[in-house]
């Protein structure tokens, strides 16, 4: 089945050690997106690409980078995680960055740091 | 501002029951609006999505419906299962946005045997 997966599903790092999350998709979509949700609140989009444009969320702190090496596979490095990093990641992806596609949403990766 | 709330933040019902979400939104120019189902620790999974011209959509036992005047939509779950319980998140897509999504913070729902 056509599916984004994401992994490790849960991560464990200490504060300041440099950790990545794994996006991957089999939808063959155009873009990806990375979005960070902390307990009890909505999905906050940190950054997406349109093929290998990279397009930054203005608020989205230097901390947060992402890689995409191929159409299929999508990156978040954390440089230096802190406690406020403690949250799930999601990972969704998209035709097109037209508002009227679908976002198909991976099952996250939850990062807490120790 | 561009705003999406729902209420209530959250709702205990008993398995079998129906029950009824709601979404009100401050989003413009206006795209469409989802219905996603969050599992606890899982990715949002979607429902639901309704156009300006559409004025209600069912999938299986959930029917949203949207009223596009008053900006208003809703979930209704009938025959509610514990499968059932979850966060249910509507989300507002602004047109021409390049896919920016405007997120309410999700309605929790727990189903009791």
């Amino acid at each position: 089945d056509a599916m984004v997966i994401q992994n490790p599903r849960y991560q464990v790092t200490q504060f300041g050690k440099p950790v990545t999350l794994s996006c991957s998709q089999t939808l063959n979509h155009n873009v990806m997106y990375w979005y960070q949700q902390k307990s009890s609140q909505a999905p906050k989009l940190l950054f997406h690409y349109y093929d290998k444009d990279f397009n930054n969320e203005a608020d989205t702190p230097d901390n947060f980078q992402s890689r995409r090496p191929n159409t299929s596979f999508c990156f978040l490095d954390i440089r230096s995680p802190g406690l406020g990093d403690a949250a799930m990641y999601l990972c969704a992806t998209s035709r097109s960055r037209d508002s009227s596609y679908e976002q198909y949403f991976g099952p996250g990766t939850r990062l807490t740091v120790t | 501002k561009n705003q999406v709330e729902q209420s209530p933040q959250s709702l205990i019902i008993l398995e079998g029951k129906n029950c009824t979400l709601q979404c009100n939104y401050t989003v413009s120019p206006f795209s469409n609006l989802r219905w996603y189902k969050q599992d606890t620790g899982r990715g949002p999974v979607s429902l639901t999505i309704m156009t300006f011209s559409e004025n209600t959509k069912s999938n299986g036992r959930y029917t949203a419906t949207l009223d596009a005047d008053t900006k208003q939509s809703s979930l209704h779950i009938t025959a509610s299962q514990l499968s059932d319980s979850a966060s249910y998140i509507c989300v507002v897509s602004v047109r021409g946005s390049q896919g920016n999504l405007i997120f309410g913070k999700g309605t929790k729902l727990s189903v009791k045997p």
